[in-house]
């Protein structure tokens, strides 16, 4: 099993729609992330936790939600979606450590029309 | 604030080429620096690292070197393959503020 699974990996939805996106960690890392990728940007981050009791907003969270439901399991959701929130998105997890780095999911493709 | 600044792509290369990736950043404090790959339909793997001046991070022939005086982590390396083409992401971690900042990304392609 992949250390970090994200759920779905490709999903089509309607404007308006909400959706969740699903993570979940096996690497027992405390903190989480969830990061929106559009060709030519990088990485974006929406929001981070750093423990089930801390949840904080990134670059871009407006549009977005997320719930901690455990160390293990970080949800982002989008309550209406809309046509620019078409893009890849990748939940990852660190350690309290940074320097060893970042262990991202898969991916999950996400295209609202 | 915390910045990563990394070539344009795509970087079009013939197989058994050098590889150079320009990455520079701007950062308080000593950040920890970081070269991730993703291949094609895949999520981002961690290349190599450096955490502090001087270190050199090397994997999979790929070799990079955290240069404070030109605040530096260009990527190198001696002989490109097919298989290297992907998107490479120059990355610093500030220890202070916990969170990564990711360069835009560059395309490599490697032909035969």
């Amino acid at each position: 099993d992949a250390d970090v699974t994200q759920t779905p990996r490709n999903r089509i939805t309607k404007t308006g729609k909400r959706i969740m996106l699903e993570c979940s960690q096996t690497k027992g890392h405390d903190r989480m992330y969830w990061y929106r990728q559009d060709p030519g940007l990088g990485l974006q981050l929406i929001y981070y936790s750093f423990d089930v009791k801390d949840i904080n907003k990134g670059e871009i969270s407006d549009g977005y939600s997320v719930s901690r439901q455990a160390q293990a399991k970080f949800s982002l959701s989008l309550e209406s979606a809309i046509p620019n929130q078409t893009a890849l998105y990748f939940c990852a997890t660190s350690d309290s450590q940074v320097g060893y780095g970042y262990t991202f999911g898969s991916g999950t493709r996400l295209t609202v029309v | 604030g915390n910045s990563v600044t990394q070539m344009e792509g795509p970087v079009t290369l013939s197989e058994e080429a050098f590889l150079t990736i320009n990455c520079t950043y701007t950062a308080t404090g000593y950040p920890s620096l970081f070269w991730y790959v993703q291949y094609p339909g895949e999520g981002l793997q961690l290349l190599l690292k450096a955490t502090k001046a001087d270190d050199k991070g090397s994997n999979k022939g790929f070799e990079a070197t955290y240069r404070k005086e030109t605040t530096s982590f260009h990527l190198e390396k001696g002989s490109v393959q097919v298989s290297d083409s992907a998107v490479y992401f120059c990355a610093l971690s500030d220890h202070s503020w916990g969170k990564f900042q990711f360069g835009a990304g560059t395309q490599v392609v490697v032909t035969p």
